[in-house]
């Protein structure tokens, strides 16, 4: 079945640093992929909507200069948190459609935990 | 705009009973996808069961059903024979017919089966 790889899977960084999460479609083409951000104890937040080829489109809210996504190829988006402080320390989930029609779900990644000190 | 409500911030069960996690939502759209996903400890999504809204059968799959009522906007769950590893959050979620596949997330269930 469809599987989205995302990497890592956990990382630790200091203040001002930037992190890149990647997001891999495995053994489908994905033209859209998704972004979460997921606090604990509460639901996913869509972060943006990755588009193959062309600008990613944000949420309300979300800094597009802070998180950097960049969607190259039809099997791989990329999500870069710039200059991370603390506050950006959360657990982010990609996902992408599984293709096969409006029904199919989406797949998703097993999320990337980050923790800036 | 749509909206996913899950009401139940939290719910348990004995196991090997059944459990019911509802969840309702808002739309003027005649034509929409639901699904429930589960989220355990591990914090993987997983796919537990997906509903047509044009399909007045009910899905099911193995131990997990739907009662779907598309006039009252209601989408639950229903877990038959709880399991140990039943033990999850499990998320509502909508996707309109026409959209880019995004999702409309529920705030979630903290489901505990109790041995």
């Amino acid at each position: 079945g469809a599987v989205v790889s995302q990497h890592p899977s956990w990382v630790i960084c200091k203040s001002g640093t930037s992190v890149k999460i990647e997001c891999r479609s495995l053994d489908f083409q994905a033209t859209t992929m998704f972004w979460y951000r997921q606090f604990p104890k509460q639901s996913l937040m869509l972060m943006a909507t990755s588009n193959e080829g062309s600008k990613a489109t944000y949420e309300q809210g979300v800094e597009k200069d802070k998180f950097l996504i960049n969607h190259a190829s039809l099997t791989l988006s990329t999500l870069t948190v710039t200059s991370a402080h603390p506050e950006d320390s959360s657990f982010y989930i990609c996902s992408a459609p599984g293709g096969g029609g409006w029904g199919q779900p989406q797949h998703f990644g097993d999320g990337t935990r980050l923790s800036i000190l | 705009a749509q909206t996913v409500t899950q009401s139940q911030p939290e719910m348990s069960v004995q196991e090997a009973e059944t459990v019911t996690l509802s969840c309702t939502y808002d739309t003027s759209e005649s034509d929409y996808y639901l699904f429930w996903y589960k989220q355990p400890p591990s914090r993987q999504m997983i796919l537990v069961i997906r509903q047509e809204a044009y399909k007045q059968q009910n899905a099911t799959e193995n131990r997990f059903s739907v009662n779907f009522q598309k006039a009252a906007k209601s989408f639950s769950l229903k877990i038959s024979d709880s399991q140990l590893g039943d033990a999850a959050m499990y998320f509502c979620a909508y996707r309109s017919a026409d959209s880019n596949y995004q999702l409309i997330w529920g705030a979630g269930t903290k489901l505990i089966i109790k041995p």
